[in-house]
């Protein structure tokens, strides 16, 4: 069981440059979560999806765009990366309003 | 989702008792308090939940007054260990999904 994971563990990007985050859980939850923290701040909420299927815009979606591809993957994507998006990058999962959020170990993405 | 607001940092000492507080003026009939702590190139990780009067784990205890408004987190005798960033969040139990962590509390322990 190895929980939520996360690829790639670092990245970097040429401003301009497209890429995409992955995210897989295997604990079956419903719900996932993308959130950036910029260094020596709290964590920002970009996109979550409550469900397989559903996706809706957090707190800062503007440069993002995401794929609930199946219940155990939830991927980021950067179409054209600027440099205010030097980042990293947490993604999280949970099975219930209520219940724990679990994340992973974070992509660490510097964009040049 | 109601707003929390909590002190930017807070500084201790080894084997004090440490409290943080959280606002949270807006908070809902169905919302809970939810606790957070986060080490440095870690994602956060659950610390406790509650919904009203006194809950406690074996990491921390939480408070919470009648009115709600606020909470308090409360832990024993830090060690240096205890360095961290503590998050405060309201959740809701009636299907909203959205989840903000604010910016949280560096507690710094000291030796």
């Amino acid at each position: 069981n190895a929980g939520v994971t996360q690829t790639p563990k670092f990245q970097v990007l040429k401003t301009g440059q497209s890429m995409t985050l992955q995210c897989a859980q295997d604990m079956n939850h419903n719900s996932m979560y993308w959130y950036r923290q910029d260094p020596g701040m709290g964590l920002r909420l970009i996109y979550y999806s409550a469900s397989e299927g559903t996706t809706d815009k957090g707190e800062v979606p503007n440069g993002y765009n995401v794929s609930r591809l199946n219940k155990r993957e939830f991927s980021l994507r950067l179409e054209s990366a600027a440099p205010s998006q030097t980042s990293v990058y947490f993604c999280a999962s949970r099975t219930g309003v209520l219940e724990t959020q679990y994340f992973g170990p974070g992509t660490r993405l510097l964009v040049l | 989702l109601a707003k929390t607001t909590q002190p930017i940092s807070m500084d201790s000492y080894e084997g004090q008792e440490v409290n943080i507080t959280c606002s949270h003026n807006n908070i809902a009939t169905n919302d809970y308090i939810t606790w957070y702590q986060q080490f440095p190139s870690q994602g956060p990780r659950f610390i406790i939940q509650g919904y009203k009067t006194k809950v406690t784990n074996e990491v921390a205890s939480l408070f919470i007054p009648a009115d709600r408004k606020s909470s308090t987190l409360s832990l024993p005798r830090v060690s240096l260990s205890d360095t961290a960033v503590y998050y405060c969040l309201v959740v809701t139990n009636t299907g909203g999904f959205k989840t903000i962590f604010g910016a949280g509390t560096r507690l710094f322990v000291k030796a």
